[in-house]
């Protein structure tokens, strides 16, 4: 398996426009969340999903943060407007989440996001 | 390449015991490293972020420390309670990446 796939890689943009990043979770996990990393606040969960359906939201920073999830191999978190502020690096996990146990989460690469 | 290390693996204790978990790592150019909860099921809790300036960080019944020369933090939580039974990650941010430990499975018994 590839692993976490996210993309871009890296994405500079202008405050105010629209960003979406995308993640493809490893093939057969059910578990998908979400991150933002800065060096001030380290890693943050925004958001995580079980089965496609979301289950905890309560990271999302505000609502200019949504995220998607339409099937099991593809999600999506999207800000719209983007502001400076956002800029960070955002990762993806998968696992393979079973009731009753802790799973180990596999990471995407992550994507450098800039906002001007 | 950055090591992370966790020991004990797992552990069990009374409640109500003061217990410590430790995270070595092997470049201590780092940038900050940070100890995590994860529940079953759940994604990762940020407990405490420990910056490569600082040494100790608090929060409530937990503490963190931080050596850089000797690649050691430790987490100490005091007067545990069953709630606190998960398993606690230890990761070091160095320039661009970001390293985790394998955990501690923590079981804190009534």
């Amino acid at each position: 398996d590839a692993g976490v796939i996210q993309s871009p890689r890296h994405e500079v943009t202008e405050m105010g426009q629209e960003v979406t990043l995308r993640c493809k979770p490893i093939s057969g996990h059910n578990s998908l969340f979400w991150y933002r990393q800065t060096m001030m606040r380290g890693l943050e969960l925004l958001i995580y999903f079980n089965n496609n359906v979301p289950i905890d939201d309560s990271g999302m920073p505000e609502d200019r943060f949504s995220a998607k999830m339409p099937n099991a191999s593809f999600s999506t978190l999207k800000i719209q407007p983007s502001e400076p502020r956002d800029s960070a690096v955002y990762f993806c996990a998968s696992s393979d989440g079973t009731s009753g146990r802790t799973d180990t989460q596999y990471f995407g690469p992550g994507t450098r996001l800039t906002v001007l | 390449k950055q090591e992370v290390t966790q020991i004990p693996a797992a552990l069990s204790v009374p409640e109500g015991e003061n217990l410590v978990l430790n995270c070595s790592f092997t470049d201590s150019a780092i940038y900050n490293l940070q100890w995590f909860r994860q529940d079953p099921g759940k994604g990762l809790t940020s407990l405490l972020l420990i910056q490569s300036s600082q040494r100790e960080q608090t929060s409530g019944r937990l503490n963190a420390s931080l050596d850089k020369s000797s690649g050691r933090s430790t987490l100490y939580i005091a007067a545990s309670q069953p709630g606190d039974s998960a398993t606690y990650l230890c990761a070091v941010i160095d320039n661009n990446d970001m390293r985790f430990g394998a955990g501690t499975r923590l079981t804190v018994k009534p």
